[in-house]
């Protein structure tokens, strides 16, 4: 089946730094979008981007990814991060040739600092 | 304005009792979805729905079940809680139509078994 991998559990990084979130996938179907969410303590994730267009960069709220199908990755990064970005971070796929189910990676914690 | 709100937002069972999860929709999207999320594991699909009267088996459905009665409710049940299904649970409605269409998350509901 499908299958998303975020390899790193926990990042840490200073306010004003860039960071990268690693996201990489799996699947055997070719009408596939993949999208991050962001979820704060005791909140709902949330969409921040999504995308189905191979090379293409899509941003918001100061993030950015580009999905590499030739490398099976979709990472999240952000040139600057701030002390608010500071949440757990998932990379998903869904495939609408299979029933629209959201497949969530393990999920990276972002913990920037002073 | 659209929303996906579960009851209760905390519970505490037994072991062996019976634990019911609600979830109603505004958003009128035939899909549904029961998540639970576990540090390391993500948010993994329990159960969904197609519309009312349809439910269906997601990646970890064992010990669970679910009930559509109608477009706007998806409940989660927990016919003998155990310790093991101690979780966040988060309950979400999707468009049909697939595409990059997200997901609507409703606020998660924390279950303790003891």
């Amino acid at each position: 089946g499908d299958s998303v991998t975020q390899t790193e559990g926990l990042v840490t990084v200073t306010e004003g730094l860039p960071v990268m979130l690693n996201c990489t996938y799996q699947t055997a179907y070719s009408d596939v979008a993949f999208f991050w969410y962001v979820q704060y303590l005791n909140e709902a994730p949330k969409l921040l981007l999504r995308s189905s267009t191979d090379n293409k960069r899509t941003e918001h709220q100061g993030f950015h990814a580009t999905l590499h199908k030739s490398s099976s990755s979709f990472h999240l990064q952000k040139s600057s991060v701030q002390l608010s970005d500071s949440a757990l971070y998932y990379c998903a796929l869904k495939a609408t040739s299979s029933g629209q189910k959201l497949v969530f990676g393990q999920g990276t914690i972002l913990k920037v600092y002073l | 304005e659209a929303a996906v709100t579960q009851s209760p937002r905390n519970k505490v069972a037994v072991t062996g009792g019976k634990v019911t999860l609600s979830c109603n929709q505004t958003n009128n999207h035939n899909n549904m979805y029961w998540y639970r999320q576990d540090t390391g594991h993500g948010l993994r699909l329990i159960h969904y729905s197609y519309g009312a009267g349809s439910t269906e088996k997601g990646d970890i459905p064992d010990g669970y079940k679910a009930s559509r009665p109608s477009q706007e409710n998806f409940s989660l049940i927990l016919e003998l809680a155990t310790p093991s299904q101690t979780s966040v649970y988060f309950c979400a409605s999707g468009d049909a139509k697939g595409g990059n269409s997200d997901y609507t998350f409703g606020s998660g509901t924390r279950l303790l078994v003891i």
